[in-house]
This record gives C-alpha cells, structure tokens and sequence, in this order.
C-alpha cells in the first residue's frame, strides 16, 4: 500500500496569511499512462462531506478559489492557501488515486491563529 | 447535478451484516463511472472501502476484501454495500462518492452526506 503522510497535523494561520500542508507518498504516484500525478486534496468541514478541491495535484476543480493551489511531484506535494480566509477552516486530506488500494493521508486541522 | 444518498440501519450488532444503499439521482449509474464506498470512523481519517463498475466489476480493498460485497441494480440506480462479521472497529460515518476521471482509481468529485453506522450490542 501507499502511505500518504501529512504535516503538520494542525495548524493556526492569520486571516490573510499563507497556510501551506505537505503531503509524502511512501512511493511515487506519478502515473504511467499520462506522466502526471495521481494526487487529490480535499477540504472537509465538520459534520460534511469531503469536497474535491484539486486533482493530478495542481488541477483546481471548477469553484475552487484560486487561492488554493497544489504543487509537487514524485513523492511530495504541497496545498497552499494564500490568503487564509474564515470559510478555510476545515481538515484538509491528500489522497492517492495511482494504485489500489486509494489511500489517503491523516489530515491537516487548519484553524485561525 | 449528481446527487448521492446512503441509506440503511445507523446500528448494527457485533458479528451481524452492515448493509447500505446509495441511491443516485441526477446521472445514470449505467451512462458509466466508477461508484464507490468510503469512511470515517468518528474523529479520524478516511478508508477506501471498495469501487463498483456499473458492468458489476468491483474492486475491493485488501484489509476488508473478505467481509466486503458490493453490488449495483442499474434499474434502481442505486449501488450497494454489505460489511460482515462487524465488530466496534467497523464503527464510522459511511460515504458513497462518484470519481470524476472515468478511471477506477480515482478522485472523489461526488459524495453522499454520510450515514454514521455504529457497532454495539
């Protein structure tokens, strides 16, 4: 399997400022078919459900503020949100989708400093 | 738009079936995707539970594969989970979600609300 490691697990940002978690794979997930990264980042509130904000980790999905942006490749990614605004309070989760099974990452609390 | 709904018992007693529906709304399970289960067990990280085709092809996660069964009934469009032999570890809020890439491993653009199921006698 791979594992996907965060950091850091929580952490407190001003209202304007740049939050930025890191995401390891155990292994690469650069996919073989297309040469791009099979790298997904979610923002979760409390009490919803997931919500896809980026895919081949740095493809924002329709809606998303373009102050979120992934990065990375290989084994290591990065979310940015610059600009932290009070609706950016959430856990944020990495998630491979190269090889079964999917595998996610343990999350990153980000709250207002 | 493409809406999902788990339904089915939040308890269930220790070494009895887990079993939930996911009925979509908005897309027909046979147009294609791939339809999947998820979940969270209270205050932590997410788990890939398994991936159905609307074919009936499934794609299971090893740590589960023995106790999971996934199926889908096109003329409902719905799909369906069964989780065996439960016990308190299975305890978790489950996801049904829909990918967006066409591929089987993929990214979770579409997801149910989450029904929370608990495990206790």
């Amino acid at each position: 399997d791979i594992v996907m490691t965060q950091s850091p697990d929580s952490l407190a940002v001003s209202l304007g400022e740049r939050a930025a978690i890191n995401c390891k794979s155990s292994q690469s997930v650069l996919h073989s078919s297309n040469n791009k990264n099979c790298l997904a980042w979610y923002q979760q509130e409390p009490g919803h459900p997931p919500k896809l904000l980026i895919s081949w980790a740095s493809t924002r999905e329709s809606g998303v503020p373009d102050r979120f942006s992934g990065s990375g490749s290989g084994t290591d990614f990065t979310l940015t949100i610059t600009s932290l605004q009070a609706e950016d309070v959430a856990v944020y989760y990495c998630q491979q989708y190269c090889s079964s099974p999917l595998t996610f990452g343990g999350g990153t609390k980000v709250e207002i400093k | 738009q493409v809406q999902l709904q788990e339904s089915g018992p939040g308890l269930v007693k220790p070494s009895e079936t887990l079993s939930l529906i996911c009925t979509v709304s908005g897309y027909s399970i046979s147009s294609g995707y791939y339809w999947s289960w998820i979940r969270q067990p209270p205050g932590k990280g997410l788990e890939w539970i398994g991936t159905i085709y609307h074919s009936g092809s499934t794609y299971h996660n090893p740590s589960l594969e023995s106790r999971v069964t996934l199926s889908v009934d096109t003329s409902e469009n719905q799909f369906s989970l069964k989780l065996s032999s439960v016990t308190a570890a299975d305890t978790a809020v489950y996801y049904c979600a829909r990918e967006i890439l066409g591929l089987r491993n993929s990214a979770y653009g579409y997801w149910g609300q989450g029904t929370l199921v608990t495990v206790s006698s």
